[in-house]
């Protein structure tokens, strides 16, 4: 069984531009999760999508947007990129229901210059 | 407060055991405890998850204290490839995963 995909894995955009990443949920999962990981700020959560429907959602900008698709796969979106967006951005998905495991990428890498 | 609290760094001798602690004295009744770990360059990765009983799986074994403020992650024989920054997450059932800054796990040849 295929584990959650996500491309591309490494990027670099300059400032201002804007970047779209993708993901690819196990197989039969509806959730979709995204977190951003710098060094500074560590492990943060951004957003989660169930059923093309976003459930929950961080104290990230308006900038950092997503959308979720009927085949459960997603994307997120970072408009206007600042030089602290560069970040690895990880995609998560499980089943969706209460306690279910989540299972993570191997993330994409974002270089802003 | 959601996070946790574990140690920064510990390190182990391999083939040895390893126990790594986490404090969550503000845990509610219905909190479950996840372990996840993340090795250079990769996504976190699920170890194991409990609430309130002792668990195992292939993995690792999860001793959770009887008043549910502790619990501790057990590597019953650590290897090279267990190093690794291990985090320890509080789970409310909502799908996201508050994490902290981990314990940095180097195994010792």
């Amino acid at each position: 069984k295929a584990g959650v995909t996500q491309t591309p894995r490494y990027l670099i955009k300059t400032r201002g531009q804007q970047v779209t990443l993708s993901c690819s949920p196990i197989s039969g999962h509806r959730s979709v999760s995204w977190y951003q990981q710098t060094p500074g700020q560590g492990l943060q959560f951004l957003f989660e999508y169930f059923s093309e429907t976003q459930r929950n959602k961080g104290n990230f900008p308006g900038r950092f947007s997503g959308r979720q698709f009927s085949n459960s796969r997603s994307e997120m979106n970072v408009s206007t990129l600042e030089l602290g967006d560069s970040a690895l951005y990880l995609c998560a998905s499980s089943l969706g229901g209460v306690r279910n495991t989540i299972y993570f990428g191997e993330g994409s890498w974002l270089t802003v210059v | 407060d959601a996070k946790t609290t574990q140690p920064n760094s510990m390190e182990s001798n391999e083939e040895e055991p390893v126990h790594l602690p986490c404090n969550h004295s503000t845990i509610s009744g219905t909190d479950y405890i996840h372990w996840y770990r993340q090795l250079p360059s990769q996504g976190p990765e699920y170890v194991i998850h409990g609430l309130t009983s002792n668990v195992n799986n292939r993995m690792a074994s999860l001793a959770i204290a009887e008043d549910r403020k502790s619990s501790t992650l057990i590597l019953h024989r650590a290897t090279l490839r267990d190093a690794a920054v291990y985090y320890c997450i509080r789970d409310f059932g909502n799908e996201k995963l508050t994490f902290g800054t981990g314990t940095r796990l180097t195994i010792i040849p």
